[in-house]
């Protein structure tokens, strides 16, 4: 099994700012299998990313994806008051699909 | 307008059984893969089961393995999660998850999920 994990585990910014969360692998991962998700409380998850780098339909130009192999990288250029909140990488380049125990975004 | 509804959550004892459904819409449900992913309170995500969409193939987790089925209607464009021996650790949200167009197992849409909580 694929174990994912992500830091830090909280992180505290202010509006305006940029956010970078990662997403390390404990065996490569091919680019095209790692997907990243946004879940506010109360809220299914929604996906954001997925091949590492493409953004999903709607998801606005502020988030981008990036890396290979173990390392991962969800980059929130600025902030925005509703990006405060958990989100997770995912693998599913294996059978067993799992997910990283995800980043919380809180306001500084 | 994809839309998944699952239905079937409630309270169980230890060891019971329960049956979840999760009726889809929106889409060409028989050609896609199809998954359950399920949330202790408080926890983050856990993969359950998914199911391929184009030869049924069956996959499951190393913790559900043996105790959980996943099936489908295509008739009924219905996702189906048959769960037994449940304990108290499978006390969860599960929702059901749509793999994306590309047929790779990411989650392009989700349910809204059902509550099942295993107690005595």
């Amino acid at each position: 099994e694929i174990v994912l994990t992500q830091s830090p585990g909280t992180l505290s910014l202010s509006p305006g700012e940029r956010a970078t969360l990662s997403c390390r692998a404990s065996q490569s991962v091919s680019s095209i299998y790692l997907a990243w998700y946004q879940q506010k409380p109360g809220q299914a998850p929604r996906l954001l990313i997925y091949g590492a780098s493409n953004r999903a339909t709607g998801i606005p130009d502020r988030f981008s994806g990036s890396g290979s192999g173990t390392d991962f990288t969800l980059t929130i250029s600025r902030l925005e008051p509703e990006d405060f909140t958990v989100y997770y990488c995912q693998q599913y380049g294996s059978s067993t699909l799992t997910f990283g125990q995800g980043t919380r975004l809180e306001i500084k | 307008e994809v839309q998944l509804l699952e239905s079937g959550g409630g309270l169980v004892q230890p060891g019971g059984s329960l049956r979840l459904s999760c009726a889809a819409s929106g889409f060409m449900f028989s050609t896609y893969g199809m998954n359950w992913v399920r949330q202790a309170p408080g926890k983050g995500l856990e993969w359950v089961s998914g199911l391929s969409g184009s030869d049924d193939i069956t996959y499951y987790a190393d913790s559900v393995k043996g105790r959980f089925t996943i099936s489908r209607d295509n008739s009924k464009n219905t996702l189906y999660l048959q769960m037994n021996s449940l304990r108290a650790e499978d006390t969860a949200v599960y929702y059901c998850a749509k793999t994306g167009v590309d047929g790779l197992f990411y989650f392009d849409y989700w349910g809204q999920g059902t509550l099942v909580t295993v107690s005595s």
